[in-house]
């Protein structure tokens, strides 16, 4: 089936750094991708949904200026938490969809931690 | 607003017990129902999925059923395997007239001991 790789696994970093999180699929061409975030024991939370060459549209109360999703490509997506901040410490997700076909397929995840 | 509630994990069995995974949405219009599964290491899968009243959703042994006038989406398995120790997401997709966007649960991590 199809794969999407997502990187880093886990990051670590410090208060103030901007870290970016990729989406890749690997055998089809994602015209769309999605990015979720997840609370310790909450749902996961769509934050954005990108197309590619086009800008992200962004969920409510979710700041496009703070996570800047970048989808340039047909296999290529990244998220960047520009000046992460412990409450930005969260586990994040990506997905990607071929065309129209309703079939999603998930990244394994990212969980970031901000000292 | 459309949300999902799951049961709370972790679910702790032995082999060959009996699941049950509890799942209740709030939804307006006719959503389709999912269930995604998380093996570690791994992204989200779709396990199986209903997109209207009375479908039985049905793969590698586990089955769960539109059930409209509860608002449930249970997830059943008869024998439960430590291959399926995995956490387990229950999503709802509104329709496309209202963005088809996935609305998940907080996902129930099922461990099964041999």
């Amino acid at each position: 089936g199809a794969v999407v790789s997502q990187h880093p696994s886990r990051v670590i970093c410090k208060s103030g750094t901007s870290v970016k999180i990729e989406c890749r699929s690997l055998d089809f061409q994602a015209t769309t991708m999605f990015w979720y975030r997840q609370f310790p024991k909450q749902s996961l939370m769509l934050m954005a949904t990108s197309n590619e060459g086009s800008k992200a549209t962004y969920e409510q109360g979710v700041e496009k200026d703070k996570f800047l999703i970048n989808h340039a490509s047909l296999t290529l997506s990244t998220l960047t938490v520009t000046s992460a901040h412990p409450e930005d410490s969260s586990f994040y997700i990506c997905s990607a969809r071929q065309g129209l076909n309703e079939k999603l397929f998930f990244g394994s995840g990212t969980q970031l931690s901000v000292l | 607003g459309n949300s999902v509630t799951q049961m709370e994990g972790p679910v702790t069995l032995s082999e060959e017990a009996f699941l049950t995974i509890n799942c209740t949405y709030t939804a307006t219009g006719y959503p389709s129902l999912f269930w995604y599964v998380q093996y570690p290491g791994e992204g989200l899968q779709l396990l199986l999925k209903a997109t209207k009243a009375d479908d039985k959703g049905s793969n590698k042994g586990f089955e769960a059923t539109y059930r409209k006038e509860t608002t449930s989406f249970h997830l059943e398995k008869g024998s439960v395997q430590v291959s399926d120790s995995a956490v387990y997401f229950c999503a709802l997709r509104r329709s496309y007239n209202q963005g088809g966007k996935l609305i998940f649960g907080q996902g129930t991590e099922l461990s099964v001991k041999p």
